[in-house]
C-alpha cells in the first residue's frame, strides 16, 4: 500500500541534543512538507520541498532544519537551538504543485524533550 | 495573508444529531478548500475538498459548499455517530509560490451515545 511512514511514533530526548525524524513516501509525491501540531493552535509549516535537492523555510523554521536528498525522504532535524521542542510532528506529501491537490499526511510522531 | 477561521471548540453532541462546524476564509486568488479529519493520536485524513465556487464536496455522509460570495466552507452532517469523535480541520491552499496549506486551529467534537 502506498503511503507516508514516519519513525518513531514516540521520542523521548533530553534538552540540548539534537534529534531527527524520520518521514519516507512512496506515492512518487514531488513535493513534502513538515508541520508542527501544538495544542489549541492547529498545524503550523515547518518546511517545504517541492523538488529534491531544495526546500524552502516554512512559518516556523528557527532551530529546525532538513535534507531532501532522495524524492521518497525529508527527514527533521529538531536542533538544540529550538526553544520549545516538545510537539507532535506531522509529515505530509502532495502530488504536485497545484493548489487543487490534497495533502497526504503521516500518522506523526510525539517528541517530548525534558 | 490566507487566513481561516473556525468555529471555536469543544462541540459536543448526542449520536444522530445534527453538526454544523463553521468555517470562514481570507485568501488570494482562488482557493482550494478542505477538511481534514484527525483521530486521537493520528494523522490527518482528508475528509472531503472543493476546488471552485458553488462545489460541494462529500464524503462518509459530510458535506461542504464552496461558497465564494461568503467566504464560506462550512461543514455539515445529519446524523453524526460516536465515531465522528475527532477533530476537524478546515484548510485552504491558493496556490501562489508555494502551495501550502493555510489551516484554522481545529474544532474538537465528541459525539456521545
Amino acid at each position: 500500500d502506498g503511503g507516508i511512514t514516519q519513525s518513531p511514533k514516540y521520542l523521548f530526548r533530553k534538552e540540548g541534543q539534537n534529534v531527527t525524524l524520520s518521514c519516507e513516501q512512496n506515492l512518487n509525491h514531488d513535493a513534502m512538507y513538515w508541520y508542527r501540531q501544538d495544542p489549541g493552535q492547529g498545524l503550523r509549516l515547518i518546511y517545504y520541498s517541492q523538488i529534491v535537492n531544495d526546500f524552502q523555510k516554512g512559518d516556523i523554521a528557527e532551530g529546525y532544519s532538513v535534507s531532501r536528498e532522495k524524492k521518497e525522504s525529508f527527514p527533521l532535524t529538531v536542533t538544540s537551538a529550538q526553544k520549545n521542542p516538545t510537539a507532535f510532528y506531522l509529515c505530509a506529501s502532495s502530488i504536485t504543485r497545484d493548489r487543487a491537490y490534497e495533502q497526504y499526511f503521516g500518522p506523526g510522531t510525539r517528541l517530548t524533550v525534558t | 495573508g490566507n487566513s481561516v477561521t473556525q468555529m471555536e471548540g469543544p462541540v459536543t453532541l448526542s449520536e444522530e444529531a445534527f453538526l454544523t462546524i463553521n468555517c470562514t476564509y481570507t485568501a488570494t486568488g482562488y482557493p482550494s478548500l478542505f477538511w481534514y479529519v484527525q483521530y486521537p493520536g493520528e494523522g490527518l485524513q482528508l475528509l472531503l475538498k472543493a476546488t471552485k465556487a458553488d462545489d460541494k464536496g462529500s464524503n462518509k455522509g459530510f458535506e461542504a459548499t464552496y461558497r465564494k460570495e461568503t467566504t464560506s466552507f462550512h461543514l455539515e452532517k445529519g446524523s453524526v455517530q460516536v465515531s465522528d469523535s475527532a477533530v476537524y480541520f478546515c484548510a485552504l491552499n491558493s496556490g501562489g509560490s508555494n502551495y501550502k496549506l493555510t489551516f484554522g486551529k481545529g474544532t474538537l467534537l465528541t459525539v456521545n451515545p
